[in-house]
């Protein structure tokens, strides 16, 4: 069955430090999602990737997916405290209905 | 636009008892996705809904945890009776989305659920 893993696991950074969270699938990716949790709450939503190579921002945020489809990376600059929550990564499991499998998050934690 | 709504937002209740947990998803959306999320770990599907009828319900403990959707909208989670373990955020999401094709989730807040 399909794993993603997420790195690292919890992230501090000092407001206005650029940060990145990696997300690493053991079989090839056909639809990556990442979205948002703050705590105690549903996700959001941020940014879908398809195709190897693809990257796309919003904000502060940008997304890639590299060209072998397997990993994932999420960057953000110069953060900010509303940018503290749960990263989490979601991919479509090719394993009949395209069930969606998630990764177990990164926690980020943003110093004022 | 109105979000995806669960009820109640928290529940505890003492093992072996019975609970029910509520979703109304975003008008229009054919699909409605049943998720728990153990403290620590991402979600993971228990059920999903295209319209009324059972996409996939494989990692759904069918011997305590039943689902239904009514008339392709609303959807009730039931756990019966509940274990120290089902402790959890059970989170509901709904999706345009059709057999086979890709698009974003819209969760709700979750129903934060203590079995004591």
């Amino acid at each position: 069955s399909q794993e993603l893993e997420q790195s690292p696991q919890s992230l501090i950074v000092q407001e206005g430090k650029n940060l990145t969270i990696n997300c690493t699938s053991s079989k090839t990716l056909y639809g990556l999602y990442w979205y948002k949790q703050k705590y105690g709450e549903g996700l959001i939503f941020l940014m879908m990737l398809q195709k190897g190579g693809e990257e796309k921002s919003h904000e502060k945020i940008t997304a890639k997916l590299d060209e072998k489809k397997q990993q994932s990376s999420l960057h953000i600059t110069a953060s900010q405290p509303s940018h503290a929550g749960i990263y989490l990564c979601g991919a479509d499991s090719n394993t009949g209905g395209f069930k969606t499998i998630f990764g177990a998050g990164t926690r980020l934690f943003v110093k004022a | 636009e109105a979000g995806v709504a669960q009820s109640p937002r928290y529940k505890i209740i003492e093992k072996r008892q019975s609970v029910a947990f509520w979703c109304n998803p975003i008008s229009g959306h054919a699909t409605l996705y049943w998720y728990q999320q153990i403290l620590g770990q991402g979600p993971k599907l228990l059920i999903q809904f295209q319209n009324n009828g059972v996409v996939d319900d494989s990692q759904l403990p069918k011997d305590r945890f039943s689902a239904e959707r009514l008339k392709g909208v609303d959807s009730t989670l039931k756990i019966q009776p509940a274990k120290l373990e089902d402790s959890a955020v059970y989170l509901c999401a709904s999706s345009l989305k059709v057999s086979g094709s890709r698009n974003e989730q819209f969760f709700g807040p979750g129903t934060r659920l203590t079995v004591l």
